[in-house]
């Protein structure tokens, strides 16, 4: 049973360029979360997907926008590239929602430098 | 905005001792949960407490939720290289409403043989 699949692992970008990150969820699972993680960081909430909709979103500007298919994947896209960008973006998945998050299921996460 | 504070920030302990983290929040917990991570990789879930007073197991680590004090404590027991790694709490940060989790600095685990 594959678990959470993210592309690419590693990636380099110049500034003011525009980035795509995917994310394929676990089997069985519906609803998909995206994190931002700074070098030496918690991860720091995006936004959350559910039945192809944002659910929630976290602080972020609106550089950064997402999008989920029919088959529950997403996809992660920052517009006009700044070096603070430069973090591993995490997507995690997990099933329905609820009052409680629950358990999610990571992925190892897409490693994005910003030159 | 909630915050959550871990301490210490980094350990570094000998195999086969004992060792506890904390985490502390700025507002009440709801659900508080417990990752482990390697460095630069994904997270992989411990633990989830709900309730004041929960305490949950596994193997040899044992977590703790104090609702009184917003706080939540993290054990191992009899520390093996294995568990190194960076322990990260997190907690629902809205009341009744799931998907969104703060999540705390961090604390870095290293054990020496």
């Amino acid at each position: 049973d594959a678990g959470v699949t993210q592309s690419p692992t590693h990636l380099i970008k110049t500034r003011g360029q525009q980035v795509t990150l995917r994310c394929s969820p676990k089997s069985g699972h519906d609803t998909v979360s995206w994190y931002q993680q700074a070098l030496g960081q918690g991860p720091q909430f995006i936004f959350q997907y559910y039945e192809e909709e944002e659910r929630q979103r976290g602080n972020f500007p609106d550089r950064f926008s997402g999008h989920q298919f029919p088959n529950y994947s997403s996809e992660l896209n920052v517009n006009a590239l700044l070096l603070g960008d430069s973090a591993l973006y995490l997507c995690a998945s997990s099933s329905g929602t609820g009052a409680f998050t629950g358990e999610l299921f990571f992925g190892e996460g897409s490693r994005l430098t910003v030159l | 905005s909630q915050e959550l504070e871990q301490s210490p920030q980094s350990l570094i302990v000998q195999e086969g001792k004992n060792l506890t983290i904390n985490c502390t929040s700025s507002k009440t917990l709801y659900g508080l949960y417990w990752y482990k991570q390697k460095y630069g990789e994904g997270l992989i879930f411990l633990m989830m407490l709900q309730k004041g007073g929960e305490e949950k197991s596994h193997e040899k680590i044992t977590a703790k939720l104090d609702e009184k004090k917003q706080q939540s404590s993290l054990h191992i027991t009899a520390s093996q290289p294995s568990h190194a790694g960076i322990y990260l709490c997190g907690a629902d940060a809205i009341y009744n409403q799931g998907g969104k989790l703060i999540f705390g600095q961090g604390t870095e685990l290293s054990v020496k043989p």
